[in-house]
């Protein structure tokens, strides 16, 4: 079993569809990232969480530490919005997830 | 927030060349950096880890003498890669993280293409 399961694994929506994308780990962590990697490749860092809940435009982030699971939500998806999204767990060494790859249609 | 710079964001190279590339911390002095690979539909798996002034420590399976780390400064770190093959083509990326800090930065990632 990975130490950083992500759900799911590929997820297509409508524009303008509320979506979200689980992460659940195993380990111990301080810390807590999602980000944002586009066709390309570039990784763009979204959201680095301790505890608690973080929102950034149309972008939420929660995590619950003793249930050892976050997710990321995206309110009125775009297709600008699609891209592979990864969470990666920090507990001294960075471990991440296998990325859910998002496609939102117009 | 910290800002960690990864140069370039794209190279192409041809097989038996070196090609360096360059993770700087911006705004912060990073005492330990992190040099991540993503092969092809897979997630990131770390290469190796670098505190500045020392050797890296490289993860099994990750040549040493093929992957070159160095970590002079406090705000830069460099992974050149040595006489490139085309398997080594690849989505390099690093990540910075200041002393007794939790919290860590990554740069955009390099696109390495050997042809």
């Amino acid at each position: 079993k990975n130490e950083v399961e992500q759900s799911p694994q590929n997820l297509t929506a409508q524009e303008g569809e509320f979506i979200t994308i689980n992460c659940s780990y195993s380990v111990g962590i301080s810390a807590l990232h999602w980000l944002q990697q586009h066709p390309g490749g570039g990784i763009v860092s979204l959201f680095m969480l301790s505890s608690g809940k973080k929102k950034h435009g149309r972008l939420i982030a929660t995590i619950n530490i003793q249930e050892k699971h976050s997710s990321l939500h995206i309110t009125a998806s775009h297709p600008r919005d699609s891209a592979v999204y990864i969470c990666a767990v920090d507990n001294n060494d960075m471990r991440f997830g296998a990325g859910t790859r998002l496609t939102v249609k117009p | 927030g910290a800002v960690v710079s990864q140069h370039p964001s794209r190279v192409i190279c041809k097989s038996g060349t070196s090609v360096k590339i360059e993770c700087r911390s911006l705004d912060f002095q990073a005492t330990t950096m992190f040099w991540y690979r993503q092969f092809p539909k897979k997630s990131l798996m770390l290469m190796a880890t670098s505190n500045e002034g020392s050797k890296a420590t490289y993860e099994q399976g990750v040549e040493k003498d093929k992957f070159l780390i160095n970590h002079a400064s406090l705000t830069l770190s460099t992974l050149t890669v040595t006489s490139a093959h085309p398997e080594d083509s690849s989505f390099y990326i690093c990540s910075a993280r200041a002393h007794g800090n939790t919290e860590a930065f990554f740069g955009q990632g390099t696109r390495l293409t050997v042809v």
